[in-house]
């Protein structure tokens, strides 16, 4: 079956330090990789994506993504972390074939303290 | 201007009632969603459209009717209400037909409580 896990639960991290929120899928045949945020209380947002090309990926609110082919792994990186960065982050993928759906890890809290 | 809009964004209801929840997007994009977010944030598809026909429809309860009168709108139509229907359902909404790449616009959610 296909899956996407994001191992943490949380995340607790200090303002100002760097930030890792791991994501590892196992779907085959090259999926799209995606990440989005979602803050208290509203819809999720659009973070970044790895379509093809460089493995560092770059997006919104100074995130970035590294896609690792051989270990299907696709953690998102901040070299700085904000207190306002504190929210829910989901990894997602999208299979190449076989339809339209996008398949979502359980979400990581991050929680960056002052 | 919200690019996807969802009404109502409370909806408290006892056992067994029917309720509907309305969503819009105004992107011009062909294909619509509905995910339901349980009590543990998990995000579960429900249901896609793509030009008002419907192209994923996941084990749901068929107590659950999406509804897509044209490609801006996806309404979903809930019927015999169930304490386990409780959860966050987000419409959401994506440019093209079927293209995997393309990112996914979510709607600000409707928090259903089912009493």
């Amino acid at each position: 079956a296909q899956s996407v896990a994001q191992p943490e639960d949380q995340v607790n991290v200090a303002e100002g330090n760097p930030l890792t929120v791991k994501c590892t899928y196992s779907v085959s045949g090259n999926p799209y990789l995606f990440w989005y945020v979602q803050y208290p209380n509203r819809g999720l947002q659009f973070l970044l994506k790895y379509i093809t090309g460089d493995n560092l990926v770059k997006g919104s609110y100074g995130f970035e993504a590294e896609f690792n082919k051989s270990q299907t792994s696709f953690h998102l990186k901040k070299p700085s972390a904000l207190v306002s960065d504190s929210a829910l982050y989901f990894c997602a993928v999208s299979p190449r074939t076989g339809g339209f759906k996008t398949i979502f890890g359980a979400g990581t809290r991050l929680f960056v303290k002052a | 201007d919200t690019a996807v809009s969802q009404t109502p964004k409370y909806l408290v209801t006892q056992m067994g009632n029917d309720k509907s929840i309305k969503c819009e997007q105004n992107l011009g994009h062909d294909t619509m969603y509905w995910y339901k977010q349980d009590s543990k944030k998990f995000l579960k598809i429900m249901f896609s459209y793509n030009n008002k026909e419907l192209i994923i429809n996941e084990t749901v309860p068929n107590r659950f009717s999406p509804k897509s009168p044209d490609k801006a709108h996806l309404n979903l139509h809930i019927n015999s209400l169930e304490l386990g229907d409780s959860a966050v359902y987000f419409c959401a909404s994506s440019p093209t037909s079927g293209r995997p790449t393309d990112t996914q616009y979510f709607g600000p959610g409707t928090r259903l409580t089912v009493l």
